[in-house]
């Protein structure tokens, strides 16, 4: 079965940590998304990446296709990185397969 | 910048009463999509759209469930005869020319089934 496994669920931080979020996949993908989910339930999509590393401000993601595992950084979190982080992946078809996310709380 | 817009915000309805979800997709955007997230759950796939024809659809996406342009701005999702375990956000989607690109969300319509 296709699944999409994200660790840890839940992560805490003091303002300032490296953050890593980690996601792992079962068979191959032709793309992978990661999206963070506000408070108030938005959606907005962050990367997609299908090998690779991108970097988008303090935000990098980096993909290992032989390993099917991805990573979310963030460097230098603060407050408002505050959110639910979402790996989804697509296995060659339309249909986009999400994890169950991680909650992530940045304390100042 | 071009965002996606969804309407209602919330809508709450009686069981199996049909609610149609509108959604404006991105003016230049030629694939859109539905997601569905029941509170505490995970974002589920429900149905992807282009050139005027569903192009994949999941098991969530039965026969109560419909989708349509009607016509060159709105995409609609109907769900025929409501039940309890549609309440849930939905959530409309688009890329731009193919599914291996960066979707853009809407905002999400809360539906409530009473």
């Amino acid at each position: 079965k296709n699944e999409v496994e994200q660790s840890p669920q839940n992560l805490t931080a003091q303002e300032g940590e490296f953050i890593t979020i980690n996601c792992s996949y079962s068979v191959g993908i032709s793309a992978l998304h990661w999206l963070q989910q506000h408070p108030g339930g938005g959606i907005v999509s962050l990367f997609m990446l299908s090998s690779g590393k991108k970097k988008h401000g303090r935000l990098i993601a980096t993909i290992n296709i032989q390993e099917k595992h991805s990573s979310l950084h963030i460097t230098a979190s603060h407050p408002r990185d505050s959110a639910v982080y979402i790996c989804a992946v697509l296995y060659n078809t339309d249909k986009l397969i999400f994890g169950t996310g991680t909650r992530l709380q940045v304390f100042p | 910048e071009p965002e996606v817009t969804q309407t209602p915000s919330h809508q709450v309805t009686q069981m199996g009463q049909e609610v149609i979800l509108r959604c404006v997709p991105i003016s230049n955007h030629l694939y859109f999509y539905w997601y569905r997230q029941i509170l505490g759950q995970k974002v589920e796939f429900l149905v992807s759209f282009y050139n005027n024809e569903i192009s994949e659809k999941s098991e969530i996406f039965d026969d109560q469930f419909s989708v349509e342009r009607p016509d060159g701005s709105n995409f609609t999702l109907k769900i025929r005869s409501t039940k309890l375990e549609d309440s849930a956000m939905y959530f409309c989607a688009s890329t731009p020319m193919t599914v291996q690109e960066t979707q853009y969300f809407g905002p999400g319509t809360r539906l409530l089934v009473l």
